[in-house]
């Protein structure tokens, strides 16, 4: 199974509507990100999770909100979806790094993916 | 800002060569460097993690780190066909990455 899943893998949806995205993680990890793949601009962060209570924006969080509903479990909602939100969204968990400490060794483990088209 | 620049690519190498992927970094807090693997409509996929100034190998992959030039590469010896995708490279400290845009790599057989 899966470490990290993503609901639903592919979505279209119409200007206005609200969209929820999931994700869930079997790693056990504390930390969580959402992210945006657009072509020619790469992956840029939306929001990021320490842990339940700890939620942060990241480079391009406006028109986007989430959800930290357990350790396991992040979700992203665009509450008025618009036509420039048609992207590729990742999920994304890592750990504290070797030996507990919170930098070296924070890779990012990613879930598959959704692919969003607003139309 | 921190950013993370790759060679724009695409880059092409023929079955067998070595191809070379180079990306610089503006944030001299960066501790932790990796580089993904990305195959068209897939998620990325690590490949390389690099912390220290100096060279890593692991089979035919070397990551290669110059702290005091901001200097990230990875070299890929003996490229197969089945390396051709999209190489991310990306640096940070604590719990931030910063991804480049990407270098697509082609081996052609």
């Amino acid at each position: 199974d899966a470490d990290v899943t993503q609901t639903p893998r592919n979505r279209i949806t119409k200007t206005g509507k609200r969209i929820m995205l999931e994700c869930s993680q079997t790693k056990g990890h504390d930390r969580m990100y959402w992210y945006r793949q657009d072509p020619g601009l790469g992956l840029r962060l939306i929001y990021y999770s320490f842990d339940v209570k700890d939620i942060n924006k990241g480079e391009i969080s406006d028109g986007y909100s989430v959800s930290r509903q357990a350790q396991a479990k992040f979700s992203l909602s665009l509450e008025s979806a618009i036509p420039n939100q048609t992207a590729l969204y990742f999920c994304a968990t890592s750990d504290l790094g070797p030996r507990g400490t919170s930098g070296v060794g924070n890779e990012q483990f990613f879930g598959p993916g959704t692919r969003l088209t607003v139309l | 800002q921190k950013e993370v620049e790759q060679n724009s690519g695409p880059l092409s190498v023929p079955e067998g060569a070595i191809a070379s992927l180079n990306c610089t970094y503006s944030d001299r807090g960066s501790q932790s460097f990796f580089w993904y693997r990305q195959y068209s409509g897939k998620s990325p996929e690590l490949i390389m993690f690099i912390y220290s100034n100096g060279d890593k190998e692991d089979g035919r992959f070397t990551a290669q780190l110059n702290k005091a030039s901001q200097y990230v590469s990875l070299l890929i010896r003996d490229s197969q066909p089945s390396d051709s995708a999209t190489y991310l490279c990306c640096g940070g400290s604590n719990y931030k990455l910063t991804f480049g845009k990407g270098t697509l790599l082609t081996v052609n057989p």
